[in-house]
């Protein structure tokens, strides 16, 4: 009964090469998220859509790009992997955005590798 | 400044006891914890939450506690089971701006042992 889904679960890219990681859901939800989450460390949030209305957090690297063609949908594009790009990426979805908010769901996740 | 700390990287208790896993925070202003369980190879699940008008919440054999004068939170599994061996982390919502993302802690890794 997955209801936010990621492909694939493995991704290995070689250095400076494109990459694209998908998101998808199941719940109707309005708010999509990608957060990175290195070895040991807490997720970071890159960059989240509110229906398509799309919020950067300013210390996410150009490198870095997101596009939701549609409710369901979310993409996470990285241009030129470097070294340092290697880490789980986590999609998240919530209803709605407030601080009393509800919970986050998220995916399995994507664990990237590069070579 | 908001940060959430989750101080003990690890934890191990012996199954049927108690296991309290622990999270403090530095900006009063928060106003909802949640807490995750991750499993390797899978994405957080959303556990327990708890909001700062309230001082304690139970969801079965988890229960978390809240003490705003000292800014820290517990989550208390009773009694701990294999099955609880996981990842825990303490998440509270971003209240800089209007984004709903999560500010995590770094972690607890739970280990029940039978």
């Amino acid at each position: 009964d997955a209801m936010v889904i990621q492909n694939p679960r493995y991704q290995v890219t070689q250095f400076g090469k494109p990459v694209t990681l998908s998101c998808s859901q199941t719940l109707n939800h309005n708010v999509m998220y990608w957060y990175q989450q290195k070895s040991s460390q807490a997720p970071k949030l890159l960059f989240h859509y509110y229906d398509k209305d799309f919020n950067n957090e300013a210390d996410t690297p150009d490198n870095f790009q997101s596009r939701r063609p549609n409710t369901s949908f979310c993409f996470l594009d990285i241009r030129s992997p470097g070294l340092g790009d290697a880490a789980m990426y986590l999609c998240a979805t919530s209803r709605d955005i407030g601080s009393l908010g509800q919970p986050q769901h998220f995916g399995d996740g994507t664990r990237l590798s590069i070579l | 400044d908001q940060q959430v700390k989750q101080n003990s990287p690890s934890l191990s208790v012996q199954e049927g006891r108690i296991s309290i896993l622990n999270c403090d925070y530095t900006n009063s202003m928060f106003d909802y914890f949640l807490w995750y369980k991750k499993y390797p190879a899978e994405g957080p699940t959303f556990l327990i939450s708890i909001s700062s008008i309230k001082d304690k919440n139970e969801d079965g054999r988890f229960t978390v506690f809240l003490n705003k004068s000292a800014k820290h939170l517990s989550l208390h599994i009773v009694p701990s089971q294999p099955g609880d061996s996981a990842v825990y982390f303490c998440a509270a919502p971003d209240i800089s701006g209007n984004t709903g993302k999560l500010i995590f802690g770094q972690g607890t890794t739970l280990q029940v042992k039978p």
